[in-house]
């Protein structure tokens, strides 16, 4: 079956580093891919989504490109904040997000001022 | 936009006893709402998807007649834990989607239950 993996937290950065949150996954088709962030207390919320190979997804600084040959979705962004501090979700879906979501165990970031 | 709420966000309970969670979209109409699993450490497992009006399909591995699902409306999911042992508690998540965003699910704050 569909799995994602994704490195394990907790992530300890300082302010304005460089991010790098590494996402590998398998699957039999050709999925879509998202990375969701989970703030404190809040629920998950999409950060950003590629739904074909080479499409580059990016928001709020943040960017991950779809690796078809690779069979991977890293997360990066260049000089990261404290406000980033959350865990991230990286998921797939075999058909674009309308099935259930498949997700990796989530990574803790922390940025220290 | 696309808000979604879960009622209660925490519930401690004794075993034997069942708990409902209920998840609402607030300000869209939920074509489909799906509700996950979530253990200490791990990621998210699919438990269910429900359609409204539809009975839910449930994936592999989890007993349908122990998690109850009822999507009675395009606003309400609820999700019945029934007999709860110890080994229920979890953190559990309820996400919907609507026709003018399938790619996109909004996620609910999550329920902890934890059941002695």
């Amino acid at each position: 079956g569909d799995s994602v993996t994704q490195m394990e937290g907790p992530v300890t950065l300082s302010e304005e580093a460089f991010l790098t949150i590494n996402c590998t996954y398998t699957a039999t088709g050709y999925p879509s891919l998202f990375w969701y962030v989970q703030y404190p207390g809040e629920g998950l919320q999409l950060l950003l989504k590629a739904t074909k190979a080479d499409d580059k997804g990016s928001n709020k600084g943040f960017e991950a490109t779809y690796r078809k040959e690779t069979t991977s979705f890293h997360l990066e962004k260049g000089s990261v904040q404290v406000s980033d501090s959350a865990v991230y979700f990286c998921a797939l879906s075999d058909r674009g997000g309308a099935d259930g979501l498949t997700f990796g165990k989530g990574t803790h970031l922390i940025i220290q001022p | 936009g696309a808000v979604v709420s879960q009622h209660p966000s925490w519930v401690i309970c004794k075993s034997g006893t069942s708990v409902k969670i209920e998840c609402r979209s607030l300000d869209f109409q939920a074509t489909t709402m799906f509700w996950y699993r979530q253990f200490p450490k791990q990621s998210l497992m699919l438990m269910a998807t429900s359609n409204e009006g539809s009975k839910a399909t449930y994936e592999q591995g989890v007993e349908k007649d122990k998690f109850l699902i009822n999507h009675a409306s395009l606003t309400l999911s609820t999700l019945t834990v029934t007999s709860a042992h110890p080994e229920d508690s979890s953190f559990y998540i309820c996400s919907a989607r609507y026709s003018g965003s399938p790619n996109e699910q909004f996620f609910g704050p999550g329920t902890r239950l934890t059941v002695l």
